[in-house]
């Protein structure tokens, strides 16, 4: 069975750029997680949706950042404009459902210069 | 204070030792607890669930103590590859947000 997938793997960007993250969830998954992992420390959570819907975007700085779910599969995140502290690993998790095991992605691994 | 917190390490392990550590949790509603496991450059992956009485899985086994609010994992007869980075998670409502420690580094060396 495929895991999560995640793309690009790297991303390299100058600040006031934006950046895309790309997530492929496990198929049938209806649940979807975005992390941000800084250099030595855990993952923290960003945002969490049940199919389409976000039912947790309290993390989420929605200054600069967004997310979407269309069709409740795929889902993509956006930086606009990246700064130097956002520069992480964004991973993405996905679950059957809200409760379950999550599954995580290889990761995106965003360098802001 | 981090709602999670563990000791960095490293704990440099000889080959076939034992090594333990804890970590702490702050939130007295957290519901579930977990072990991942995190290889360098690598995802985060399940490890173990820890249950109120205390559960093994193969050479691991991981301890709940609620009115200390800790958390405790042994790894019995280490292996080389078990050398990762071991974080420490609580599950702050029964809907899955995972409150993540920062990770504690163990090393086996040969």
């Amino acid at each position: 069975e495929a895991g999560v997938v995640q793309s690009p793997r790297y991303k390299i960007i100058e600040k006031k750029q934006p950046v895309a993250f790309w997530c492929n969830p496990i198929s049938g998954h209806n649940t979807l997680y975005w992390y941000r992992q800084n250099l030595g420390q855990g993952p923290e959570l960003l945002i969490r949706y049940e199919n389409e819907e976000a039912v947790d975007d309290s993390q989420l700085p929605k200054d600069r950042f967004s997310a979407e779910r269309l069709k409740g599969v795929d889902s993509t995140l956006k930086i606009q404009p990246a700064e130097l502290g956002d520069s992480a690993v964004y991973l993405c998790a996905s679950s059957p459902v809200l409760g379950d095991e999550q599954f995580f992605g290889p990761g995106t691994r965003l360098t802001v210069l | 204070r981090k709602e999670v917190e563990q000791d960095p390490g490293p704990f440099n392990v000889p080959e076939g030792a034992t090594v333990a550590f804890n970590c702490t949790y702050s939130n007295s509603a957290s519901q579930s607890f977990f072990w991942y496991r995190q290889d360098c450059r690598k995802e985060p992956k399940l490890l173990m669930s820890v249950y109120s009485s205390g559960n093994e899985d193969g050479r691991f086994t991981a301890q709940l103590n609620r009115a200390s609010q800790y958390i405790s994992l042994l790894i019995r007869d280490s292996k080389l590859s078990d050398s990762a980075t071991y974080l420490c998670v609580a599950q702050s409502d029964s809907w899955g947000k995972l409150q993540f420690g920062a990770g504690t580094q163990v090393v086996v060396t040969p």
